[in-house]
């Protein structure tokens, strides 16, 4: 079945310094899933953070970045500088099947707590 | 702007009492909706869509049923709770079924005893 693997559990990254949270998935349909990172920041609701649906394409916002890898099936959340109000939990997560299901698989989510 | 609520924030329940969770949807009408539920420790599982009034899939099984009496809302519920039913949550929707992106409310956290 589909599955998504992330970074597990908490990541530790001091203010200004550089960050990566690291995706892979696994997808059965014949096609290629779209791929979404989601946030959720503390005391809030799961946010969209960056979607990408085209193989080969980077998505980003709030200075976040991922690139869609097809050949390593990899979907990397990246930034070059972290702020403390960056403090969250990162769900990578695809949605494969066409259809209505609408099934989104998660990753189990990465806490990253960025030290000032 | 669509704005989605969830209700209760949260709940602390018995075993073997009966519980309802209930979300709507304001500013959409006739989206995709959906139910998600994430154990303690565990990833977020789909658990219910629904694609119009009166009509609900489930997904997975976990002794829950699911509702669409409205448009705009849509109702999780069970009439004996386990203890393994703890956990959060998640209400979503979206403009249209398959891949199309998802948004979700708040949450309902839930501690079954």
């Amino acid at each position: 079945g589909d599955s998504v693997t992330q970074t597990e559990g908490q990541v530790t990254v001091s203010e200004s310094k550089s960050l990566i949270i690291n995706c892979t998935y696994s997808a059965t349909s014949i096609g290629y899933p779209n791929l979404f990172w989601y946030v959720r920041y503390p005391g809030e609701g799961l946010q969209l953070l960056l979607k990408v649906i085209t193989a080969g394409q980077k998505g980003s916002s709030r200075g976040f970045e991922a690139t869609y890898n097809k050949e390593a099936t990899s979907f990397h959340l990246q930034k070059a500088s972290v702020q403390e109000s960056d403090s969250a939990v990162y769900y990578c997560a695809l949605s494969d099947k066409a259809g209505n299901t609408g099934k989104l698989i998660f990753g189990l989510g990465t806490t990253l707590q960025v030290q000032p | 702007a669509q704005t989605i609520h969830q209700w209760p924030v949260a709940e602390i329940k018995a075993v073997g009492s009966p519980l309802s969770l209930g979300c709507t949807i304001k500013g959409k009408s006739s989206p995709n909706l959906y139910w998600y539920w994430q154990a303690t420790g565990g990833t977020l599982q789909q658990l219910f869509y629904s694609i119009t009034v009166g009509q609900v899939e489930s997904v997975v099984q976990l002794n829950l049923s699911a509702s669409r009496p409205k448009d705009d809302q849509f109702i999780l519920s069970t009439e004996k709770l386990l203890l393994s039913h703890s956990g959060f949550y998640l209400c979503a929707w979206s403009r249209t079924g398959g891949r199309d992106t998802q948004y979700f409310g708040p949450g309902t956290r839930l501690l079954v005893l």
